[in-house]
């Protein structure tokens, strides 16, 4: 089975530049959330989707957003870029649809992510 | 508000002996799943193991086993006999019952495997 995809895997852009990731997650899975790795912060939730809505968002600006498609696919993009933009996007990608956070189908599969730096 | 605590920033093992990666978490919910992850330089977060806050049995994958203190709040990872390829930052994380795809994750505890 193949594994959660991303790309591009690297991108430099420059400050004001919009950029747009794409993810396609693992057959199957409806799931795919979104995550900010920086050195400062750490890891941050962006926002996930299942089912082409966006069932939860986290603390970033409406410059962040995203979208998913009837296959899954997900894109997030980025506008008006800022130097602190600059980070590892992750992608991660999940089969569970409900509540049910007992044994299996709730684990969360990420990508290899986009290096994204921004000049 | 959930909280992910993990208190070893760094440390030095050696070669084929076990290791325990501390996370202790903090949580008013009842159903939660607790995550471990491990992260090589290249970046890629790898899925190690996942226990559930109802799930009986301390979860094990392969070399990989969660010990999970419920009542102390603590779902350590152990590794078995590590290998040099388990150099790496490894991260606890948890989601509760309406995070849905929503991971909060520790820190992270970098280890460094020496022969």
């Amino acid at each position: 089975k193949a594994g959660v995809t991303q790309t591009p895997r690297y991108l430099i852009k420059t400050r004001g530049q919009q950029v747009t990731l794409s993810c396609s997650p693992i057959s199957g899975h409806r799931s795919v959330s979104w995550y900010q790795q920086t050195p400062g912060q750490g890891l941050q939730f962006l926002f996930e989707y299942f089912s082409e809505t966006q069932r939860n968002k986290g603390n970033f600006p409406g410059r962040f957003s995203g979208r998913q498609f009837s296959n899954s696919r997900s894109e997030m993009n980025v506008s008006t870029l800022e130097l602190g933009d600059s980070a590892l996007y992750l992608c991660a990608s999940s089969y569970h649809a409900d509540y049910k956070l007992s044994g299996r189908g709730n684990e969360q599969f990420f990508g290899p992510g986009t290096r994204l730096t921004v000049l | 508000a959930q909280k992910i605590t993990q208190t070893q920033p760094g440390m030095f093992v050696q070669e084929k002996e076990a290791v325990t990666l501390d996370c202790t978490y903090d949580t008013s919910d009842q159903s939660y799943g607790l995550f471990w992850y491990k992260q090589p330089s290249s970046g890629e977060m790898i899925f190690l193991i996942y226990q559930g806050s109802y799930d009986e049995q301390n979860a094990t994958e392969g070399r990989y086993s969660l010990n999970f203190q419920k009542a102390r709040k603590s779902a350590n990872l152990v590794i078995s006999a590590s290998q040099l390829g388990d150099s790496a930052m490894y991260f606890c994380a948890m989601r509760g019952p309406d995070s849905w795809g929503k991971l909060q994750f520790g820190a992270g505890t970098q280890v460094v495997v020496t022969p």
